[in-house]
């Protein structure tokens, strides 16, 4: 069975600080990659996708970046944090099987930047 | 631009009280709709996808419905352990990417 981790669980950071979440999946290969990001009261927004080893795209401008350095692991960066980034990270994994794709969500990442 | 609309915002129910949680939706070239659950500090938990208007999906307590513009997530005889935060998504191809779009959720209360 497929399982997704992602650490830490809980993170607090000064503001200007750098940032590096980490994302992995276990039981498939050549999975869909995203990062999303949870704010109070709104709805999953998506930061990042990958359809592959290097293959990054962006739905939203912001001072965050994505890579996929390895099929199964997926690292949410910045260089220097703001106040604005703190929020509830989530990672998530699909397999796409002809035009159905269903996404599966790791235990996510508290970040509290202060 | 695709939109998910999900009410009530909040719903508390007692115990074995049934009800239905609405996620109205606007989208073209549906591909699938999803519904998730989401306990306090945790990650989205995936509960059911549908494909076409009147499907149906069963799971314990809960059943999904969709429409042309809206799915129902109703849930039978409820117990305090049903109690936590109701995703609906859409799924709409955007230029060969599948792109998804989430609600704001229902948060449900089941008090014993």
């Amino acid at each position: 069975s497929q399982t997704i981790h992602q650490w830490p669980a809980t993170l607090v950071q000064p503001v200007g600080s750098p940032l590096s979440l980490e994302c992995t999946v276990e039981g498939t290969s050549n999975p869909n990659l995203y990062w999303y990001r949870q704010a109070a009261g709104r709805g999953l927004q998506l930061l990042f996708y990958s359809v592959g080893i290097g293959q990054i795209s962006s739905e939203v401008p912001q001072n965050l970046s994505a890579s996929r350095p390895q099929d199964r692991q997926f690292i949410l960066s910045s260089k220097k944090l703001l106040l604005s980034d703190s929020g509830f990270y989530l990672c998530a994994w699909s397999v796409l099987a002809g035009l159905r794709e269903t996404q599966y969500f790791g235990p996510g990442t508290r970040l509290l930047v202060l | 631009e695709d939109q998910v609309t999900q009410s009530p915002e909040a719903l508390r129910l007692q115990e074995g009280e049934s009800s239905s949680l609405n996620c109205s939706y606007t989208v073209s070239g549906l591909r699938g709709l999803f519904w998730y659950r989401q306990d306090p500090g945790k990650g989205p938990e995936f509960l059911f996808t549908l494909y076409s208007a009147g499907e149906e999906k069963e799971k314990e307590r809960l059943k999904a419905t969709l429409t042309k513009k809206e799915s129902f997530l109703h849930i039978t005889a409820p117990k305090p352990e049903d109690s936590a935060t109701y995703l609906c998504a859409v799924q709409a191809d955007s230029g060969g990417y599948q792109k998804v779009t989430f609600g704001t959720g229902t948060k449900l209360q089941v008090i014993p």
